[in-house]
């Protein structure tokens, strides 16, 4: 299975950009790219997530190195409520053939906001 | 819509009791997913289901732990007996799914935080 690289750690200042890396050297070409955060006691959440071009929505933009071995993941103006645990993660055909697709967590970029 | 729900939210058992974790999935959506969080292992996928059918058990630790979907609105993981090490945060997600179409973000549950002394 590809794997995923990201900084165990990264701090931003509230209201700056943040850039958290991803790097995914052995993606296969119909690995999706998705992002997920976890907010202290709670569960996971999705971000967002992409296969080839950029990718915007309400919560960050997505950048997707032309390669793919690597992308980024912005968001455009930090604040208290973003720090979290940010996974970027490769998702999988499910092993069936059928229906739906796993997620496979690693230990994810712990993002600290600082006031 | 409420999303995933879960419950119990909190479980403290004693070693060797039986402990059954419930989950009712956001309306709607064929596939469901069991987690479990530690801090040595992080967020691990136990088993998931496709239209209230086991896909992929081969996260699920070993046979004291059972998952069962009756039905496309409930689902349970059940631990007998229940041992120290099982002490986790086991979290319930669930998708639209699909190949070609539909969703593709998981929506998971507050989780149960179980603690088995």
């Amino acid at each position: 299975d590809a794997k995923t690289t990201q900084p165990n750690s990264m701090e931003s200042n509230e209201e700056e950009p943040v850039h958290l890396p991803c790097n995914h050297s052995t993606i296969s070409g119909t690995d999706y790219i998705h992002w997920y955060r976890q907010l202290p006691s709670q569960g996971p959440e999705y971000v967002i997530h992409g296969l080839t071009s950029n990718v915007n929505n309400r919560m960050a933009s997505l950048a997707i190195a032309e390669d793919r071995k690597s992308s980024t993941l912005i968001l455009h103006r930090a604040t208290l409520r973003d720090a979290a645990v940010y996974y970027c993660i490769l998702r999988h055909p499910a092993y069936s053939g059928a229906g739906s697709y796993q997620l496979t967590f690693g230990k994810g970029t712990k993002l600290s906001v600082i006031p | 819509d409420a999303g995933v729900i879960q419950s119990p939210r909190h479980e403290v058992t004693e070693m060797g009791q039986e402990v059954t974790l419930r989950c009712k999935p956001i309306s709607g959506h064929n596939s469901l997913f069991w987690y479990r969080q530690t801090m040595m292992r992080g967020l691990e996928l136990l088993i998931y289901f496709n239209n209230n059918v086991p896909i992929d058990d081969s996260g699920m630790p070993e046979d004291r732990f059972s998952a069962k979907m009756p039905n496309a609105s409930f689902s349970t993981l059940k631990i007998q007996p229940s041992e120290p090490r099982d002490s986790a945060v086991y979290f319930c997600a669930s998708t639209r799914g699909g190949l070609r179409t539909g969703s593709y973000e998981q929506y998971f549950g507050p989780g149960t935080r179980l603690t088995v002394t």
